[in-house]
């Protein structure tokens, strides 16, 4: 697609569930960022994929948070046993991350999930 | 430990004028400045950017201005226009890829 696209669009849940969040990524984009904004806030760093390197994990907020992608394509964001304090947007980034030009790490975000949670 | 703050939640301007929104950061290790715009509902689009080794960038409209002695930087757009009605985010990175965004500027610009 042109854009990189998130599901779903909205999300409600109660608290204790696990939720999975998910993002598409633009084609040939190699880095993938996952933030998350609560009301008011500015986005706020959760875990950054590029390549086949391990993943920079130093944003998520708890052990309930984890991430995954598979090759350069999809990734899934899980949220296990949520908590009130989940509820965020959850917004999704990817770059080209070209080899050393700063201008091809310029970060393209997906419209994001709005978690709610009860 | 806010690292980029951004003072003004709220910026109102006349259509036709300048506007000016202003981000300071206290981390000197950051070398890239962005500008982010945010229309309800969506994900944050990419305005503008600036390295640190510059210290004006313009494109049309938007001109982002970075002064390192003050950790300091601004967006002027002029002419403003009521589409450019949006939350704006600065935003910083530095050795490490992820953005360290500021709380964001509600800009309104009236017809």
């Amino acid at each position: 697609g042109a854009g990189v696209s998130q599901s779903p669009s909205n999300k409600v849940t109660e608290k204790g569930k696990d939720v999975e969040l998910r993002c598409d990524p633009i084609s040939g984009h190699t880095a993938l960022y996952w933030y998350r904004q609560r009301l008011g806030q500015g986005l706020e760093f959760l875990i950054y994929f590029q390549g086949n390197s391990a993943p920079d994990k130093s944003g998520l907020p708890s052990d309930r948070f984890s991430a995954e992608r598979t090759g350069e394509s999809v990734s899934t964001l899980t949220i296990q046993r949520t908590q009130q304090e989940d509820s965020a947007v959850y917004l999704c980034a990817s770059s080209l991350e070209g080899a050393g030009a700063r201008s091809t790490d310029t970060q393209y975000f997906g419209p994001g999930t709005r978690l709610t949670v009860l | 430990d806010q690292q980029v703050k951004q003072n003004s939640p709220s910026l109102s301007v006349q259509e036709g004028r300048i506007s000016i929104l202003n981000c300071d950061y206290t981390n000197s290790m950051f070398d890239y400045f962005l500008w982010y715009k945010k229309y309800p509902a969506e994900g944050p689009t990419f305005l503008i950017s600036i390295s640190s080794i510059k210290d004006k960038n313009e494109d049309g409209r938007f001109t982002v201005f970075l002064n390192k002695s003050a950790k300091h930087l601004s967006l002027h757009i002029v002419p403003s226009q009521p589409g450019d009605s949006a939350v704006y985010f600065c935003a910083a990175s530095g050795w490490a890829r992820q953005l360290t965004f500021g709380s964001g500027t509600q800009l309104t610009v009236l017809p």
